[in-house]
This record gives C-alpha cells, sequence and structure tokens, in this order.
C-alpha cells in the first residue's frame, strides 16, 4: 500500500522569504500524480499544483513550484515571496495512475505554515 | 458555479442518533469520494464511488454507509452516532482518469455529543 509522509507538523516564514515543505512518499508503482492542497482556515480545499510522475520537469505555478525527485520518493513544495494569505494546512497527496486503479488520493497528515508579518 | 455541494455545513448529533450527509456535484464526474479529517490524522477514505451503482469500503469505513444515488449524488450515512465519528467530512469529485486531482465541497463539521 502507498503512504504519503510529511514530517513537518509546523513551519514558520516570515512574509516575502520562502519556504519549502517536505512529503515523501512510498510506492512500488512507477506511474503516478502528486498534488499539493491547501487548506486555509475556511476550511476549504484548494489544490495548489499538481504533478505527473513520468514528467522529469518540475512543476510550477506562480510562486509554487515542486522538487520532484523520484527515485528519492521526494515531492517538495516551495513557496516563494511568502504572503499572509498564504498561511494554511498544507497537505501532501498521492494518486496511482495504474491501469485499474480506483483513482482515490492518499494524503499526508498535513503541515501547518504561518506567515509573519 | 459549477462544484461540489455538501450539506450540512454544521451538525451536532447525540450518540445513538442517525443522519445522512448530502453531496452532488455537477460536473459529470465520475467518481466521488467521502472523507474524514482529524486533527493530526490528514483526510481518511472513509468510502468511494468510481462510478455510478458501484461504491467501495476506503480506510475507515466502520460504522458508515455510502449510496450513490445517480451520477451526480453520493450520500454518506451514519446509523448510529457515537463520539468517535466526531469529525469533519469531505466529499469530492473527480474524472476518474488523468491528473486533474479532486474538487472538494465545503466541508461538514459534526460533532457527536
Amino acid at each position: 500500500a502507498q503512504t504519503v509522509t510529511q514530517s513537518q507538523p509546523e513551519m514558520s516564514v516570515q512574509e516575502a522569504e520562502t519556504v519549502t515543505l517536505s512529503c515523501t512518499y512510498d510506492t512500488s508503482e512507477s506511474d503516478y500524480y502528486l498534488f499539493w492542497y491547501k487548506q486555509p482556515p475556511s476550511r476549504q480545499m484548494i489544490l495548489v499544483i499538481r504533478q505527473e510522475a513520468y514528467k522529469q520537469q518540475n512543476a510550477t505555478e506562480n510562486r509554487f513550484s515542486v522538487n520532484f525527485q523520484k527515485a528519492a520518493k521526494s515531492f517538495s513544495l516551495k513557496i516563494s515571496d511568502s504572503q499572509l494569505g498564504d498561511a494554511a494546512m498544507y497537505f501532501c497527496a498521492y494518486r496511482s495512475a495504474m491501469k485499474g486503479s480506483q483513482g482515490n488520493l492518499i494524503f499526508g497528515k498535513g503541515t501547518k505554515l504561518s506567515v509573519k508579518p | 458555479n459549477a462544484g461540489v455541494t455538501q450539506t450540512p455545513k454544521f451538525q451536532v448529533l447525540k450518540t445513538g442518533q442517525s443522519m445522512t450527509l448530502q453531496c452532488a456535484q455537477d460536473m459529470n464526474h465520475n467518481s466521488m469520494y467521502w472523507y474524514r479529517q482529524d486533527p493530526g490524522m490528514g483526510l481518511r477514505l472513509i468510502y468511494y464511488s468510481a462510478s455510478e451503482g458501484t461504491t467501495d469500503k476506503g480506510e475507515v469505513p466502520n460504522g458508515y454507509n455510502v449510496s450513490r444515488l445517480n451520477k451526480r449524488e453520493f450520500s454518506l450515512r451514519l446509523e448510529s452516532a457515537a463520539p468517535s465519528q466526531t469529525s469533519v467530512y469531505f466529499c469530492a469529485s473527480q474524472i476518474q482518469t488523468g491528473n486533474y486531482g479532486y474538487t472538494f465541497g465545503s466541508g461538514t463539521r459534526l460533532t457527536v455529543v
């Protein structure tokens, strides 16, 4: 079974600085997707960024980028120029892309990010 | 706006009471899911429905039942609520293939006293 581990329960960053959230996963599959979700205090789950395992190029969405290391099974999220609105819970998630997979996401336990003004 | 609609947003139940959480999506997605979120535990899958007419157990199905009423609707029922079911519940949907990820509902905060 696949597992997702987020080893940092809490992180803090100064406004305008850069922070990196860690995520590792365990799988024997070769084809899968990885995601980062943001959950602000409103409770809404918001997709931040996604990565296909077959792509070597790291995904980027504005100030958010990932460092995907397939051999190391690592998928970290970098937030540049942190803003107060980035304060939230961040979840890393894995989804199998293997044929016959049911497609459900497996989530890590989350990292709570605080942004200091 | 297109998306996933969950009702209710908040609910307090007494131990032993029953209730149904409703979920509907208007994006023509095949797959729908119910998760619970507890502090320090992340999101854990309760049940899912890969397509209309099918349902399967997830990681934590005990104490719950589901119904995929049609392609749009996927409900979660607690037959006899227990304090251990106090949690935030999320419904989600997705196209079954591709890298699009989930679209989530806004969640239901359920307290069982």
